[in-house]
This record gives C-alpha cells, sequence and structure tokens, in this order.
C-alpha cells in the first residue's frame, strides 16, 4: 500500500533555530515530491520536487529530494513565529496527490 | 489567494442527509482533485477529474460522487451522510494534465459538521 510518512509529528523550537522536517514515502508510479504549508485551512504550495540532489531554495525554506533512499528533507532556517503551521509532505502520481499526516511546527518567541 | 473557490465554507447537516460541495477551480485549470481531512490528519484523496472525467479515485464508498462541468468547476456529492463524514473538505486544481508534473492549488475547504 502506498505510503508517505513524516516526522517528526510535532516540533516545536525557539525563534531563529533551524528546523529539519523529514518525509519517506513508499508509493508506486512516483512522478512528484511536493511540500506544502498548512496554517489554517488551505495548504499552500511549497516546493515541487522530481530529480534527485538537486536542492530548491525559497528565502529560508529548503528542500531536496533523494529518490533512491525514498525521502526528502524541508529546512527552514532562522525561524519566525510565522512559520508555525503544519508542513504536509505529498507524493503525486498520474491519478492522486497522496499525503503524509504532517508535521506541526510551533515556534515560541 | 489560490484562486480556487469553494462553497459554503461551513455546513452543519445531520447524518443520513445527503450534501453537496462546490468548487470553482483556477482560471485554465481543467484538473480537479477533492480531500477529506480529518482533524490531525493529513487529506485523503478522494478522487479526481480531467476534463469532466473522473481519472483516479481513493478508498472512499460510491456514497462519495463527483462532476466536473464544461467550465472545469466541480461538485461532491456525499448521500447517506455518516457522523464519520465530518471533515474538511479541500478542493485543488491543476493547469496541467495529471500526467505532468505540477502542483495543486489548494482552495480554503468546506468544514462539514455531522450531527
Amino acid at each position: 500500500e502506498d505510503k508517505v510518512v513524516q516526522s517528526p509529528l510535532s516540533l516545536v523550537v525557539h525563534e531563529g533555530d533551524t528546523v529539519t522536517l523529514n518525509c519517506s514515502y513508499e508509493v508506486t508510479n512516483f512522478r512528484s515530491l511536493l511540500w506544502y504549508k498548512q496554517e489554517k485551512k488551505a495548504p499552500t504550495f511549497l516546493f515541487m520536487l522530481t530529480s534527485s540532489g538537486i536542492e530548491k531554495k525559497s528565502g529560508r525554506l529548503s528542500s531536496i529530494l533523494d529518490k533512491k533512499e525514498l525521502f526528502s528533507i524541508l529546512n527552514i532556517t532562522a525561524t519566525q513565529t510565522g512559520d508555525s503551521a503544519v508542513y504536509l509532505c505529498a507524493v503525486g502520481r498520474d491519478d492522486k496527490i497522496i499525503f503524509g499526516k504532517g508535521t506541526r511546527l510551533h515556534i515560541l518567541p | 489567494e489560490t484562486g480556487v473557490t469553494q462553497s459554503p465554507t461551513h455546513l452543519i447537516k445531520t447524518r443520513g442527509q445527503q450534501v453537496t460541495l462546490r468548487c470553482s477551480s483556477q482560471s485554465g485549470h481543467n484538473t480537479v482533485s477533492w480531500y477529506q481531512q480529518a482533524l490531525g490528519q493529513g487529506p485523503q484523496f478522494i478522487f479526481q477529474y480531467y476534463r469532466e472525467e473522473e481519472n483516479g479515485r481513493g478508498n472512499f464508498p460510491p456514497r462519495f460522487s463527483g462532476l466536473q462541468f464544461p467550465n472545469y468547476s466541480s461538485e461532491l456529492n456525499v448521500n447517506a451522510l455518516e457522523l464519520d463524514d465530518s471533515a474538511l473538505y479541500l478542493c485543488a486544481s491543476s493547469p496541467t494534465p495529471p500526467r505532468m508534473n505540477t502542483e495543486a492549488f489548494f482552495g480554503q475547504g468546506t468544514r462539514l459538521t455531522v450531527v
């Protein structure tokens, strides 16, 4: 059965810290790995990764994919209270997107 | 703002009733998918439509059904509502056919409560 597993499920850090969120997957017909940030309702798109070893960056956020070991990480440096959210990892196939349960990140001021 | 709009935002229904949720895709997006997100869980895929045809379905019973219209807007219908159907229902649209790598843009969701 296809699955996407995120760790940790919950994380509390202080403002300014760096965090690493993990995502492992076992999914047939892999097309892409996606990261979303969900603050209240609508998940907002962060990154889409399709190739191994190529880091994608957006400001303080970066992500990389390892298709051999079947995992991805999302790094957030110099965290801010506005980074508090649930971060969702998902794997895209032709016919669906399979989500993990998410990592709930809380940044203390 | 993603340009994907869902209605209504909140809804309370009684067990056994039927409900229709609506989604208006972002302009130019021809693929739409629906997800159910229970509290504390990740979104669970219900089904996907591409150019008015269903082209993928998750592990949901037949009482969950959908439609996509020529303007690419979409409906999710749930019959014989059960208490466990209480969740946030998310609609997502994509600008390309499912076989192409692209991200999905989500609407704000409909919070359904079944009592």
